[in-house]
């Protein structure tokens, strides 16, 4: 069985505070794991994903499959990254993702 | 077209009718997904197609959920004599082949009363 865990539902930081969005996950196999987003108002959408390491709007993430996490992290919020974040991760299927809870940042001024 | 779109965006129904919902996949994506999304739930996965046929409907939660898919594009996901506990976004995404870079439509938004 496939499980993602976001434990923090709800993370409020000041605008140019470094952030951190935790993403836990647990699966016997090798993992692909990806970040979205839903700003509000919008559509859920692809931020990143771990075979890529690349960073979009500042944000990275890296896989360390020691801890079987994937955290996402940016050394400076801005008030416009206030948004739910998701964090999902595709085992097994090529087409199936399972998604955390997902965690609402809102980046205050 | 230019992205997935899903009809109606929102939709309020009385306990024990049935709906459908309606999501037109991005053109050329032969894969097509239904998420849905409750309060507090994240998102669950419901069923995956491949063209017209559906080889996992694993997360579809009872027999009063169907979904059908034709010509390989536009889906149709039917709820059966439905219930409070269905009220929900459920979500339709697209993706070419079977990879999982999904583009998700905007959703539908069910509340049943």
């Amino acid at each position: 069985a496939q499980r993602v865990t976001q434990p923090e539902k709800l993370l409020s930081v000041f605008k140019g505070a470094p952030v951190e969005l935790k993403c836990n996950y647990s699966y016997s196999g090798s993992p692909e794991l990806f970040w979205y987003v839903q700003y509000s108002r919008q559509r859920l959408q692809l931020l990143l994903r771990h075979i890529s390491r690349e960073s979009i709007k500042g944000f990275t993430a890296d896989l360390n499959k020691g801890e079987t996490s994937f955290h996402l992290k940016k050394p400076f919020a801005q008030e416009e990254d206030s948004a739910m974040y998701y964090c999902a991760l595709s085992g097994g299927s090529n087409y199936k993702l399972t998604f955390g809870k997902g965690t609402l940042l809102t980046v205050n001024p | 077209g230019a992205g997935v779109s899903q009809s109606p965006s929102n939709k309020v129904t009385e306990k024990g009718k049935d709906v459908e919902l309606r999501c037109d996949p991005i053109s050329g994506h032969t894969a097509l997904y239904w998420y849905r999304q409750s309060l507090g739930q994240g998102l669950e996965f419901l069923i995956y197609f491949q063209g017209n046929s559906a080889p996992d409907k694993s997360g579809l939660p009872s027999d009063r959920f169907s979904a059908e898919r034709t010509g390989g594009s536009v889906s149709t996901l039917t709820i059966q004599r439905t219930q409070q506990e269905d009220s929900a976004v459920y979500l339709c995404a697209s993706s070419f082949g079977g990879g999982v870079g999904y583009t998700f439509g905007s959703g539908t938004r069910l509340t049943v009363v």
